[in-house]
């Protein structure tokens, strides 16, 4: 079955200190994964696309990275601007579905 | 206006009334998506139409009905609600229905709440 794991839940952080986020999957047939940022009461929003496993990319604060089984969102000195909630998705499967992962929320104090 | 827009921002709804949600996208884009978020849940795909043609119905029970009369406007018309219909409804469009549609924008959602 196709799925998505993402974690940690909930991710506190202090302005400055670099992690990273986890997103594992199983899918049959990867076409592309995709990590979004959503805010509270509003919509996600894209962020990046990954492809083949050893791509890379980066956008500001954020790193993506991408192997075989997992992904991983690097957020390097993170500002209290960064804090949302990160969304992984996958797209494969015979039906190429978008599966979506719960996501990670993740707070940046100053 | 640009973008996805969705309206209204909140619904309060009782079990026996009929409503809708409309979603417009100022893309140019040919698909359009609606999506229902719960708490603590993943996003779930309910419906799909590539250039006004619904491609996907995700085992959304009938009290939900979308409509989409042109590539631009989408809509959820909602009947019979329970309880546990109450989400974040978010509405998404894509360049098309091909093989690459992961990347979506996202409208702001409509809060329901089923009473």
């Amino acid at each position: 079955e196709d799925q998505v794991t993402q974690s940690p839940e909930a991710l506190r952080l202090q302005e400055g200190e670099s992690s990273s986020l986890n997103c594992s999957y199983t899918v049959s047939g990867l076409r592309g994964l995709f990590w979004y940022r959503q805010d509270p009461g509003k919509g996600p929003e894209f962020l990046f696309t990954l492809y083949s496993a050893g791509e890379e990319k980066e956008k500001e604060r954020l790193k993506a990275t991408l192997t075989k089984k997992e992904s991983f969102l690097h957020i390097t000195a993170p500002k209290p601007e960064d804090s949302a909630t990160y969304l992984c998705a996958v797209q494969g499967g015979s039906q190429g579905n978008l599966i979506f992962g719960k996501g990670t929320k993740l707070s940046v104090k100053p | 206006e640009t973008g996805v827009t969705q309206t209204p921002r909140h619904l309060v709804m009782g079990m026996t009334n009929k409503k809708s949600l409309k979603c417009e996208q100022h893309l140019g884009h040919n698909a359009m998506y609606w999506y229902k978020q719960s708490a603590k849940k993943p996003l779930e795909l309910m419906f799909v139409y590539s250039l006004e043609e619904r491609v996907e119905n995700n085992s959304v029970p009938s009290r939900f009905s979308p409509e989409c009369p042109n590539s631009s406007h989408l809509f959820l018309h909602l009947h019979t609600l329970q309880p546990e219909d109450s989400a974040l409804y978010l509405c998404a469009s894509s360049q098309d229905r091909a093989s690459w549609y992961g990347e979506l924008f996202f409208g702001e959602g409509s809060r329901l709440t089923v009473l």
